[in-house]
């Protein structure tokens, strides 16, 4: 168990709709990052939140947005649903945001499955 | 374009052999971190690599940073079917966490 919680574990929606993940981090850690897991693209970068504020931003569509919250949980709101974007989505934690020792703990993940 | 590129991609090996996972990339990063991820679970990671030809050991995992840090690999010796899974590495630079593709192994008894 790394700490890091993520709800629901599993979500299926149909194209055009809108969902909401929800990540609390690690008692004690300031920053939050999204990742997208697809078979195609293996594990790729979001976002990245620390202490509220955005911090960094990687392939993350348009249709897609993110916040952090004054308690520091993370929310990912995907919109305009597509087929594509059927995937794991994974919520990390870490205490300062970036260097080189910074580990990153990952949640479980949330299945999403667009039909 | 990747900018971690991992090899092999898929590994399937019986019990007690020797395997060794490569991750390569043109761009240097501040450290290489390998992480090991299971079915319907988050990665976890195993090691942080940070300075230029260090090499660090978990047990039956040897872990070696490139001089130029640009590159790692992972050696595992006889291999366990409990070390099934799909290993991945990540490159850090400033905040950013780069993964390459995975190795999918599998350990069969």
């Amino acid at each position: 168990d790394s700490g890091v919680t993520q709800t629901p574990k599993h979500l299926i929606t149909a194209t055009g709709q809108r969902v909401t993940l929800r990540c609390s981090p690690r008692s004690g850690d300031l920053s939050v990052y999204w990742y997208q897991q697809s078979l195609d693209q293996g594990l790729q970068f979001l976002i990245q939140y620390y202490n509220g504020e955005e911090r960094a931003k990687g392939n993350i569509l348009e249709r897609f947005s993110a916040q952090q919250f004054p308690d520091l949980h993370s929310e990912l709101n995907l919109s305009s649903l597509e087929l594509g974007d059927s995937a794991l989505y994974f919520c990390a934690s870490s205490v300062v945001g970036g260097g080189s020792t910074d580990t990153q703990y990952f949640g479980p993940g949330t299945r999403l499955t667009v039909l | 374009t990747q900018l971690l590129e991992q090899s092999p991609q898929f590994l399937s090996i019986q019990e007690g052999e020797n395997l060794t996972v490569y991750c390569n990339s043109s761009s240097v990063f501040s450290s290489l971190q390998w992480y090991r991820q299971e079915p319907g679970e988050g990665p976890v990671l195993l090691v942080t690599v940070v300075t230029g030809g260090e090499v660090k050991k978990l047990k039956r995992l040897t872990f070696q940073f490139g001089d130029a840090r640009k590159d790692s690999s992972l050696h595992i010796t006889a291999a366990q079917p409990g070390d099934t899974g799909l290993y991945l590495c990540g490159g850090m630079r400033g905040s950013r966490l780069t993964f390459g593709e995975g190795t999918q192994l599998t350990v069969n008894p």
